[in-house]
């Protein structure tokens, strides 16, 4: 049973506007979020988390928002790049759980100049 | 930079065959982690390790073996290599307390035929 899901298999934007991933959880334990974007022949990279005392984080053009009552995170790329092709996995876990993380099943973003 | 290495980026391995991934971290990272990338899966964690000669079950251990007798070096052995196992496999390390922040090698590419 997938406890992390993220159902948009593919997201196509245009360079300079905002990019939008989603990412839904069924774990009410869960209590910290992250990120990660994957180039093709690369391992993923960390990009951004949250903790659940939080609702927002930001860093730079990232933003995760954090909707615990709905089980809902979501990733805000304002503005959208062409080198931020790639696929982003979201990731979940009970913080102190000996760094086990839950992983969706990853969303392909095409920024097209 | 945090350098994560795996022995090979493509193995094609027979049916019933002894299979060793290999993978060094250069940054005297505690942790490490063997995932395996399935399309539609994302990532799934098999077996992580927190200190030399610790190991713990991930999600789906079945069918492997992991061996940490140094720091640096995490290996991921399938006893007896079947077609399910065909997959994309990833290894990562990282250190407390961001031990969710994970840096990860490039993957090594198994094919069991």
């Amino acid at each position: 049973d997938q406890q992390v899901k993220q159902n948009s298999p593919s997201l196509s934007v245009q360079e300079g506007r905002i990019s939008i991933l989603n990412c839904d959880y069924t774990n009410s334990m869960f209590d910290y979020f992250l990120w990660y974007k994957k180039y093709p022949a690369e391992g993923p990279t960390f990009l951004i988390s949250i903790s659940s005392i939080k609702d927002k984080n930001e860093d730079g053009r990232f933003t995760v928002f954090l909707n615990k009552s709905a089980k809902h995170l979501s990733l805000h790329i304002v503005p959208s790049q062409p080198g931020d092709s790639a696929v982003y996995f979201c990731a979940a876990t009970r913080s102190g759980n000996t760094g086990k993380l839950i992983f969706g099943q990853g969303t392909t973003l095409q920024v097209k100049p | 930079d945090v350098k994560v290495t795996q022995s090979s980026r493509y193995l094609v391995k027979r049916t019933g065959e002894k299979v060793f991934l290999e993978c060094v971290q250069d940054m005297d990272h505690e942790n490490m982690f063997w995932y395996r990338q399935d399309p539609g899966l994302g990532l799934r964690l098999i077996y992580f390790s927190y200190d030399v000669k610790m190991k713990e079950k991930g999600d789906i251990p079945e069918g492997y073996s992991v061996s940490r007798e140094k720091k640096e070096r995490f290996s991921l052995i399938l006893e007896s290599a079947s077609t399910n196992q065909t997959s994309m496999y990833l290894c990562a390390s990282s250190f407390q307390p961001r031990i969710y922040e994970q840096y990860f090698g490039p993957g090594t590419r198994l094919t069991v035929t």
